[in-house]
């Protein structure tokens, strides 16, 4: 069954270090999404991309997030100054259509800032 | 506007039962509702979804009932199995596929 999938699981980081969370959606989706989900609280939404730009982005995806679309698989989510309240699980999702469609989700990156 | 609020926070039920689980929305832009499970270390997972144009959807032992007039939609899992324990979110998509979801019910079905 196809699946979407993260690296790293797990990234320990400096305060103020920059920060690349990798994900391969799958091969025929279209929309990529970026959540992110603090201990405990519930999945929240941080920018949807299609067609190699943002659609997308919540209050939380200010200018320190970046998204791109290096190549035809993977898709990375940036955060180039990391701040303590920065750090959650990350979850990477994609569909292949918008609105109506299922988004599947990625088994998560653990960020935890220092 | 955006939001979607859900209730209980926690649930526990024995096994066997009927777990019951319930959201809100306000915005009548959302037009597809899906409910997410969630295991411990895992990733949201689809389990059930329904469109406003109708009242209920069932799969197997899980039951969306959506009450459109109300804004409000309810996860229903009969004859709940421990195998069911994981926490379960409801979410609203707005037109653009921006997927909303609620806080989260962690259920704990007791053997």
């Amino acid at each position: 069954e196809p699946e979407v999938t993260q690296t790293p699981s797990h990234q320990v980081t400096q305060m103020g270090q920059e920060v690349i969370l990798r994900c391969v959606p799958i091969s025929n989706h279209l929309y990529f999404y970026w959540y992110r989900q603090i201990l405990g609280q519930k999945v929240e939404f941080l920018v949807s991309f299609y067609n190699n730009e943002i659609s997308e982005k919540s209050e939380i995806f200010d200018d320190q997030f970046s998204v791109e679309r290096p190549d035809g698989s993977n898709f990375t989510l940036k955060i180039r100054s990391t701040k303590l309240e920065d750090s959650a699980m990350y979850f990477c999702a994609s569909s292949d259509q918008v609105g109506k469609g299922e988004l599947f989700f990625g088994e998560g990156s653990r960020l935890t800032v220092l | 506007q955006q939001q979607v609020k859900q209730s209980p926070q926690s649930l526990i039920v024995q096994k066997g039962g009927i777990s019951i689980i319930n959201c809100a929305y306000e915005n009548t832009a959302f037009d597809y509702f899906p409910w997410y499970q969630q295991f411990p270390g895992k990733g949201p997972a689809l389990l059930i979804a329904i469109r406003p144009d109708v009242s209920e959807k069932k799969e197997g032992r899980f039951t969306i009932s959506f009450n459109k007039s109300a804004k409000q939609f309810s996860l229903h899992i009969m004859d709940s199995q421990p195998g069911d324990s994981a926490t379960y979110f409801c979410a609203a998509y707005n037109q653009g596929g921006k997927l909303i979801f609620g806080q989260g019910t962690e259920l704990s079905v007791k053997p």
